[in-house]
């Protein structure tokens, strides 16, 4: 595609309940990384992946969050048993560089509401 | 630990107001620090990279510079489209993340 495309764009889920946010980056772009960002803050980051490798999760912020690529394009993240702290809107971003620069392209984000 | 901190956190200018945004920052081992624009509801967009100190990097009304503990994003007589979050990121040592700031929003009003 044009662009990075992120799915669902909003997500309004109960707490306790499972979510899973998609990803498709720019085509051949082997650089996939996820932030979060929430209101009024700059985007922090949670994990990196080269191709299908995961080479840096350090951001994650608890073993509830799970990311994968398993074919090195599409990527999902994954929160299990969501709480309020995790609302926030979640970005993806790509880069044709197979090392970490700062030109990344961002998709629009998913916006995550736990109630 | 590696700090951004940009001010102001809100700028309001009248149309044609030149003004310079500053991202400050503290870390080791610089290996480069960038500016985006984001928009509401959008993700940010790529303006600059800046990788050394003296570094400048212009387009249309934007002039970023970077010094060994800051940056500026200068704004040259904007227009209301020039509205929107500015983010400052810097990346540095073996770190695979670009730290962010918490942006200064800009409203350029006609």
């Amino acid at each position: 595609g044009a662009g990075v495309s992120q799915s669902p764009r909003y997500k309004v889920a109960k707490r306790g309940q499972d979510v899973a946010l998609r990803c498709d980056p720019i085509s051949g772009h082997v650089s996939l990384f996820w932030y979060q960002q929430a209101l009024g803050q700059g985007p922090e980051f949670l994990t990196y992946f080269q191709n299908e490798a995961q080479l840096d999760k350090s951001g994650l912020p608890s073993d509830r969050f799970f990311a994968e690529r398993p074919e090195g394009s599409v990527s999902t993240l994954k929160i299990q048993r969501t709480q309020q702290e995790d609302s926030a809107v979640y970005l993806c971003a790509s880069s044709s560089r197979d090392r970490v620069t700062g030109e990344l392209f961002f998709g629009e984000g998913s916006r995550l509401t736990v109630l | 630990e590696d700090q951004v901190t940009q001010s102001p956190e809100a700028l309001r200018l009248q149309e044609g107001e030149s003004s310079s945004l500053n991202c400050s920052y503290t870390v080791s081992g610089l290996r480069g620090l960038f500016w985006y624009r984001q928009d509401p509801g959008k993700g940010p967009e790529f303006l600059f990279t800046l990788y050394s100190a003296g570094e400048e990097k212009e387009k249309e009304r934007l002039k970023a510079t970077l010094t060994k503990k800051e940056s500026f994003l200068h704004i040259t007589a904007p227009k209301p489209e020039d509205s929107a979050t500015y983010l400052c990121a810097v990346q540095a040592g073996n770190n695979n993340d670009m730290r962010f700031g918490a942006g200064t929003r800009l409203t350029v009003k006609p």
